[in-house]
């Protein structure tokens, strides 16, 4: 059992570059999130998804977009990448919302922004 | 509004010394759960313990305790006989009933030295 996998682990970009990052989850997870980890700002939440097909801001959207196509996949693009969305992204799921378990977490993703 | 704070940046201890992790929430909602997280030196995000807003009940886990106080709005964490593989990054984080977000604080870094 995989959990929450993200691909790719690492990434370097030039600025304007795009990419996307795929997070996969094999628990049948209803929910699923993408934060970013900046040093001495905890996880913020950049965008989510409470269903196949379906997606919301989260507090620090701007600059990324997200897609949900097969309930299993939780897509992140950047479209121009900018040295300010340098950091550790963290993909998870939950099975039915907030309220029905705990967070599962990928291994996270570095992305350097140059 | 949901809040989370964790005032502690960094915490040193040596080995063997007891310690805890302060976490204060805000809500005004009446059912809330809490959740704390760990992410050792390799990156991963660990769930620790869950908890919610009717328990009010302290847990003990191995060397690991928690004490919910409504009354004060906290959520901390001891680690008794602390270890060098104690250290890491603690998140507390909340998400109220039926929501859709959890909401972090800013973790705490511990120390543990030999």
């Amino acid at each position: 059992n995989a959990g929450v996998t993200q691909t790719p682990k690492f990434r370097v970009l030039k600025t304007g570059q795009s990419m996307t990052l795929l997070c996969a989850q094999d628990m049948n997870h209803e929910y699923m999130y993408w934060y970013r980890q900046d040093p001495g700002m905890g996880l913020r939440l950049i965008h989510y998804s409470v269903g196949e097909g379906t997606t919301a801001k989260g507090e620090v959207p701007d600059g990324y977009n997200v897609s949900r196509l097969k309930k299993q996949n939780f897509l992140l693009g950047l479209e121009s990448a900018a040295p300010s969305q340098t950091s550790v992204y963290f993909c998870a799921s939950v099975w039915g919302g907030a309220n029905t378990g705990e967070l599962f977490f990928g291994e996270g993703s570095r992305l350097t922004v140059l | 509004a949901q809040k989370v704070t964790q005032a502690q940046t960094e915490i040193s201890v040596v080995e063997k010394e007891d310690v805890t992790l302060d976490c204060v929430y805000e809500t005004r909602d009446t059912t809330y759960y809490l959740f704390w997280y760990k992410q050792p030196p390799s990156g991963e995000l660990v769930f620790l313990i869950r908890r919610n807003s009717f328990d009010e009940q302290n847990e003990i886990s191995g060397r690991y305790s928690w004490n919910f106080q409504k009354s004060t709005s906290s959520f901390n964490f001891t680690i008794t006989a602390s270890q060098v593989v104690d250290s890491a990054v603690y998140f507390c984080a909340l998400t109220i009933y039926n929501f859709n977000k959890f909401y972090f604080g800013s973790g705490t870094k511990l120390n543990v030295k030999p």
